[in-house]
């Protein structure tokens, strides 16, 4: 079945630094994929999203990247501030479009 | 405010206590999700409806769990019997899909937060 992980729970990045999330996904079938932000008590807020036809999409600071090959996707979010703050997280879709999530990363400004 | 709204925001009950929650999803969207997040992961799939029809329910959905959506419109997530193990953030978006339309993204809710003691 389709599963989505990522690769670290929580990153620390400095205010201004260059914020890096990654992801990678077991089923090839999945042929969309959206990043969402989380912060605390609310719920799951679009950031990017990018078709299986792309390798990258670009958005105001934010990057996804998308390599089928070894099923990986990341998340570049650029001069990262303290509002980046939350938990990331990769979800893949199937044709009926039910998203599957990973457990999310937790990021972490410091100032 | 136009988005997903969810209601009650907070519910605490006794084990045993059925609860309710409703989804207003945002107006012209046909498609609405039900999902379970429980603290430090990600949103579960539990079921979803394209207008009155409920089309997938996830193995997650025990007989104690029921999604109804009446007019294509609102929604409502019934628990018979709550357990502990029922307690997290029950999470309800919506999105617009029509044949020929590619996949989009997913506006989500709020939550509501189920807490049973």
């Amino acid at each position: 079945g389709e599963s989505v992980g990522l690769h670290l729970p929580t990153l620390s990045v400095q205010e201004g630094d260059n914020s890096i999330i990654n992801c990678a996904y077991s089923n090839s079938a999945s042929d969309y994929f959206i990043w969402y932000k989380q912060e605390s008590g609310k719920g799951p807020q679009f950031i990017i999203d990018i078709r299986s036809n792309m390798d990258k999409r670009q958005g105001q600071r934010v990057t996804v990247l998308l390599n089928k090959t070894v099923k990986h996707l990341s998340l570049q979010i650029a001069a990262t501030q303290p509002g980046d703050s939350a938990v990331y997280f990769c979800a893949g879709a199937d044709s009926s479009y039910k998203l599957i999530f990973g457990s999310g990363t937790r990021l972490l400004v410091r100032p | 405010d136009t988005g997903v709204s969810q209601n009650p925001r907070h519910k605490i009950t006794k084990r045993g206590q059925n609860v309710t929650f409703r989804c207003d999803p945002i107006s012209e969207h046909n498609r609405l999700y039900w999902y379970r997040q429980t603290l430090g992961q990600g949103p579960e799939f539990l079921t979803y409806f394209q207008n009155e029809a409920q089309l997938e329910k996830s193995r997650l959905l025990s007989d104690r769990f029921s999604a109804e959506r009446p007019k294509g419109s609102f929604s409502t997530l019934e628990i018979q019997r709550t357990e502990q193990g029922d307690s997290a953030m029950y999470l309800c978006a919506s999105t617009l899909k029509w044949a020929r339309r590619e996949t989009g993204e997913l506006f989500f809710g709020e939550g509501s937060r189920l807490t049973v003691l």
